[in-house]
């Protein structure tokens, strides 16, 4: 079956704009979390979505947010970009929230903020 | 924490040699490791886990080690293959699915 999928794979946007990163998830899978990963901070736990409800939040500002949708498709906002959210953005899916269902990783969108 | 460093540990081996990978955990209430490994250009790949009730679990050509002792998690990989190079990441899973990752370390497999 297809593994998850990231849209778009690079992007490139100036200070202060918004972007809008999107994430299938595998088909049947109903949790998507997402992840941000930098040189600096490693792999860093955004939020997660189930039954299109955030369930959990990273440590991040109020100018990251995300959605869900009714077929378990998510995608993530980023407004008034800044240089440091400059990074690998990764989303992964898993058939549940919690317990030991294994999360499968997409292979990330590469933003970089001009 | 989840604070990581700039520069990532580097492990070489040669290949056919054996490969042990380190890390340590912060939080002594998690019950759930996984380890992930991550090539140039991909999202992270589960390789293996093992939960706090365990102390080893073995895969196919791998290995994991649990010491709730000292919070330490480590992964063995027997025969080690050029394809094995890569980033490898220690997890522990919080609450839901939130996973809180390790720093880091980089795979170089000499041929």
């Amino acid at each position: 079956k297809a593994g998850v999928t990231q849209t778009p794979r690079y992007l490139i946007k100036t200070r202060g704009q918004q972007v809008t990163l999107s994430c299938s998830p595998i088909s049947g899978h109903r949790s998507v979390s997402w992840y941000q990963q930098t040189p600096g901070q490693g792999l860093q736990f955004l939020f997660e979505y189930f039954s299109e409800t955030q369930r959990n939040k990273g440590n991040f500002p109020g100018r990251f947010s995300g959605r869900q949708f009714s077929n378990s498709r998510s995608e993530m906002n980023v407004s008034t970009l800044e240089l440091g959210d400059s990074a690998l953005y990764l989303c992964a899916s898993s058939l549940s929230p919690g317990g030991v269902d294994e999360q499968y990783f997409g292979p990330g969108t590469r933003l970089t903020v001009t | 924490g989840e604070s990581v460093g700039l520069h990532l540990p580097t492990l070489s081996v040669q290949e056919g040699d054996n490969s042990i990978i380190n890390c340590a955990y912060s939080n002594s209430a998690s019950d759930y490791f996984i380890w992930y490994k991550q090539e140039s250009g991909k999202g992270p790949q589960f390789i293996i886990d093992i939960r706090s009730n365990m102390d080893k679990r073995q895969g196919q050509r791998v290995t994991v080690l649990l010491n709730k002792t000292v919070k330490h998690l480590s992964l063995q990989i027997a025969a080690t293959q050029p394809g094995d190079s890569a980033v490898y990441f220690c997890a522990e899973k919080e609450y839901g699915n939130k996973l809180v990752f390790g720093a880091g370390t980089i795979l170089r497999v000499k041929s």
